[in-house]
């Protein structure tokens, strides 16, 4: 079955970069999303990447996906106190003929804690 | 501004007493989405509606049920709530096309006596 692993905690200083990895099972999924938590909140997307893609660079987030080791990272430069929240990685399952189908398949999230 | 808003935020029930969590959307989204995620762990999909069309997950326990009567609300119903239900449940809209990209409501966390 599907699976998505990511490491549960990292803890970084303010004003250095954080680094959020995770890897996953299905080799056909079509999107790869990072999602972002904060204490009580819903889930927001930060950014996605398509599957053909390798790079993708939004502000001073870079996501970065390695599909031969369905490895998939995230990079905030420049980290701040308000980044502290749970990151959840999620992919999504590719329907029998292609395309999404829809249902995403979310890791259980890393917590990062910025240090001031 | 277009949102996903869910109702109440905050839901307390008694064991074996039901109780219905409510959705709705100004996206026009035409997916809508129930996810229950318990502390520490992942979101999980319980079912979603594209349109009409109701769709369960295999191990979605009978115990909850889903109704959409029009686009814009979806509520969930937990016919007998145990202590095991006890989460926060988060419902999700999509256009589902292209990125299949999914905007999350608050969520509303369930606490189950």
């Amino acid at each position: 079955g599907e699976d998505v692993e990511q490491s549960l905690f990292l803890s970084v200083r303010e004003g250095d970069s954080s680094v959020i990895n995770c890897t996953y099972t299905d080799s056909s999924s079509t999107y790869l999303y990072w999602y972002k938590q904060e204490p009580g909140a819903g889930l927001q997307l930060l950014t996605y990447i398509f599957s053909n893609m390798d790079m993708k660079q939004d502000q001073r987030l870079t996501v970065l996906l390695n599909k031969k080791d369905k490895h998939l990272s995230l990079r905030i430069a420049d980290t701040q106190t308000g980044d502290s929240a749970i990151y959840f990685c999620a992919e999504s399952i590719t329907a029998v003929g292609g395309g999404s189908q829809g249902n995403l398949i979310f890791g259980k999230g890393t917590k990062l804690s910025v240090k001031p | 501004d277009a949102m996903v808003i869910q109702n109440p935020r905050y839901q307390v029930t008694q064991f074996g007493k039901p109780v219905t969590l409510s959705c709705s959307q100004t996206l026009n989204h035409n997916v809508m989405y129930w996810y229950q995620q318990k502390s520490s762990q992942a979101p999980k999909l319980l079912f979603h509606y594209y349109d009409k069309d109701f769709n369960n997950e295999a191990d979605t326990p009978d115990n909850f049920q889903s109704r959409r009567p029009n686009t814009s609300f979806c509520f969930l119903d937990i016919r007998s709530p145990g202590l095991g239900d006890a989460a926060m449940y988060l419902c999700a809209t999509s256009r589902m096309s292209g990125d299949n990209e999914q905007f999350f409501g608050p969520g509303t966390r369930l606490t189950v006596l």
